[in-house]
Order: structure tokens, then sequence, then C-alpha cells
């Protein structure tokens, strides 16, 4: 059981270039979240998605695009990288408890992507 | 996004207890959770509190007071492998989270 995966784990990017992280859950999860970590700050949601087909903005949603064509994935896609978007980004999911509507309270983490913009 | 507050740094001894306050915006919020995070790991799920009252898991409790707009996370017999970063996190409405800026906990022998 993978739980959530990230790819690609590291990727150094020039300003202006563009790329796509991906996100795959193999849980089944209902719900899954863009974040990026900067050193000394806590995890800021970038954009999430409560089910196929539908995204929504987080707190630092500018400069980032986000698909979920797939219940299993999500992508974050960069179109122009900026050296701001310097980071670590954590891709996670959750889910409704079993029968119900009710979130959990559960995030599942991927490991990470690093990403630099030079 | 909702503002959830916390100390950016504790330190305490091995063997010894150590509280993790985290104070955080009432409107549309649903529960509390807590993740650890070792340096360069990713976040791992501690526990979550939709009601008031103490959750135990183990060496680890978690707190919350809704009236108070307070939780806080509970650390009992410290090991220097709890040396790491402690977050919480907030469930809003539209199944969002959203997290405080950490804590780092410091166990020294």
């Amino acid at each position: 059981n993978a739980g959530v995966t990230q790819t690609p784990k590291f990727r150094v990017l020039k300003t202006g270039q563009s790329m796509t992280l991906l996100c795959a859950q193999d849980m089944n999860h209902e719900y899954m979240y863009w974040y990026r970590q900067d050193p000394g700050m806590g995890l800021r949601l970038i954009h999430y998605s409560v089910g196929e087909g539908t995204t929504a903005k987080g707190e630092v949603p500018d400069g980032y695009n986000v698909s979920r064509l797939k219940k299993q994935n999500f992508l974050l896609g960069l179109e122009s990288a900026a050296p701001s978007q310097t980071s670590v980004y954590f891709c996670a999911s959750s889910t409704p408890a079993s029968g119900g509507t009710i979130n959990t309270g559960e995030l599942f983490f991927g490991e990470g992507s690093r990403l630099t913009v030079l | 996004g909702q503002s959830l507050e916390q100390p950016s740094e504790v330190t305490a001894v091995e063997g010894a207890i150590v509280q993790i306050n985290c104070t955080y915006q009432t409107s549309g919020f649903y529960g509390l959770s807590w993740y650890q995070q070792h340096d360069g790991g990713a976040p791992t799920f501690l526990s979550y509190n939709a009601l008031d009252g103490l959750e135990e898991t183990g060496r680890f409790s978690s707190f919350l007071s809704r009236s108070d707009s307070y939780g806080y996370l509970l650390l009992q017999e410290l090991q220097m492998k709890d040396s790491a970063s402690y977050f919480c996190a907030g469930l809003y409405n539209f199944n969002k989270f959203y997290f405080g800026s950490g804590t780092k906990l410091n166990v020294k022998p």
C-alpha cells in the first residue's frame, strides 16, 4: 500500500520554465490538497479538491494551477516559475469517516517535492 | 486563511512532560489535528479532536476546548526521538486544513 506518492522528489528549474508535480493516492480518498512549506513557516494551502473534477483556491494560489481529472490524481502546475516558488511541496489526502460526510481529521502526506527555481 | 498560533520553540529534558499550546480562529472550525515532522521528512498524523476533552494515544495526548478556542498536545516520558517540529492544524469549512507555523521541540539528555 503506497499511500500518497509524489513525483518528482527533486527538481531544479530556471525562472520562467514550467513544470507539473504529480500526486497519486491509492486509498480512494475524496479530498486532496497541495501545500508548500518554507523555512520557519507552517504548511500553507495552495489549492485543494473535494472530489474528481473539482478544485478550489487555498491561501496562496497565485502562480499555480491544479487539475483533478481522476479521483486518485491531483496535479500542481507552475506555468512560469519564479524564485519565490522555491519551496518544499507536500500533497496530502483525507476522507470522510466510513459511511458519512464528516472528515476524519487525518491528513495523509506524500514525501514531498523539493523545488528550486534559479 | 485561518490563523493558528503556537509557540515557535520548546525545550525539555528526557523523561519530562511538555505541553504545546495552539489557539485558533473559530469561524467555520470543525476540529483540531496535530502532526509531527522530523527534519527532512513529511508530517505524520498524531491525533484529532472534534469534541471538547482529552484524547490519549500512548505517550501523546491532545486536548480541545471550544469555549476557549484552544487546544494542546501533551507529550509524556519524553524521548530523544521526540525531537521534531509539531504542528497544529484546524479543519474548517469545505474540508480545508490550515496549519500553525509549528513548534520545534528540543529534547535534551
